[in-house]
């Protein structure tokens, strides 16, 4: 079963620092693009970044760049996001989500983790 | 960037009723456009790709047409299981964005 589990969130304090992973199976994780999409509390969907299958090319939304970094391991099948500089409108819950079995669209989304940014 | 813009925010139709949603695009994506859905609580699932390609498994009331900046999805036969907040996602360019949302309730 081609599985996407999200760990990670929490509750930080503005300004403060948060690593997200995300744990790929069921799927050659190593041939895909991987992103991030993060939904804020009764709002709507906001992409957040994604990264090539080496990594070697990465894309963010100008909300986070400078802030957020993505990242993967390939040998662990684990995609991350590193975030800094957290501010109280990052709070969301964060899905991993990948085009896997289509050419088009994210067909697979993890359950996603919840981050709060509050003092 | 690329804005989405649906219509409309809200929409409650009967059990039967064909529903339209419609989602401009600022500047022409081709048919680089998905449609989501998301009951609530859940995670979005993807309905559409390629403007008009319905994904396998999804019902066959659920159909997609457009191109260029503007896109429909219907919904031929509205079902009370369709209650859902509807998304489309523009993957022309960087960064990748989504309309703000069509509720979906059910007279």
């Amino acid at each position: 079963e081609v599985q996407l589990v999200e760990s990670g969130g929490g509750l930080v304090q503005p300004g403060g620092s948060l690593r997200l992973s995300c744990a790929a199976s069921g799927f050659t994780f190593s041939n895909y693009w991987m992103n991030w999409v993060r939904q804020a509390p009764g709002k709507g969907l906001e992409w957040v970044a994604n990264i090539k299958q080496d990594g070697s090319e990465k894309y963010y939304v100008d909300s986070v760049k400078g802030r957020f970094s993505i990242s993967r391991d390939n040998a662990k099948n684990s995609l991350y996001l590193q975030m800094s500089s957290l501010r109280a409108d990052d709070t969301a819950i964060f899905h991993c989500a990948v085009t896997w079995g289509m050419p088009g669209g994210f067909d697979i989304w993890g359950q996603g983790t919840m981050v709060t940014v509050s003092s | 960037d690329i804005q989405m813009t649906q219509s409309p925010s809200t929409l409650s139709a009967s059990v039967g009723d064909r529903v339209t949603i419609t989602c401009r695009a600022s500047q022409s994506i081709s048919s680089w456009l998905a449609w989501y859905q998301q009951k609530p609580g859940k995670v979005p699932e993807l309905l559409i790709y390629k403007a008009t390609s319905v994904k396998s498994g999804v019902p066959s009331r659920f159909s997609g047409s457009g191109s260029g900046t503007e896109f429909t999805l219907t919904i031929s036969s509205l079902q009370p299981g369709d209650l859902a907040t509807y998304y489309c996602q523009q993957y022309n360019s960087y960064p990748r964005t989504f309309g703000q949302g069509t509720k979906v309730e059910i007279k």
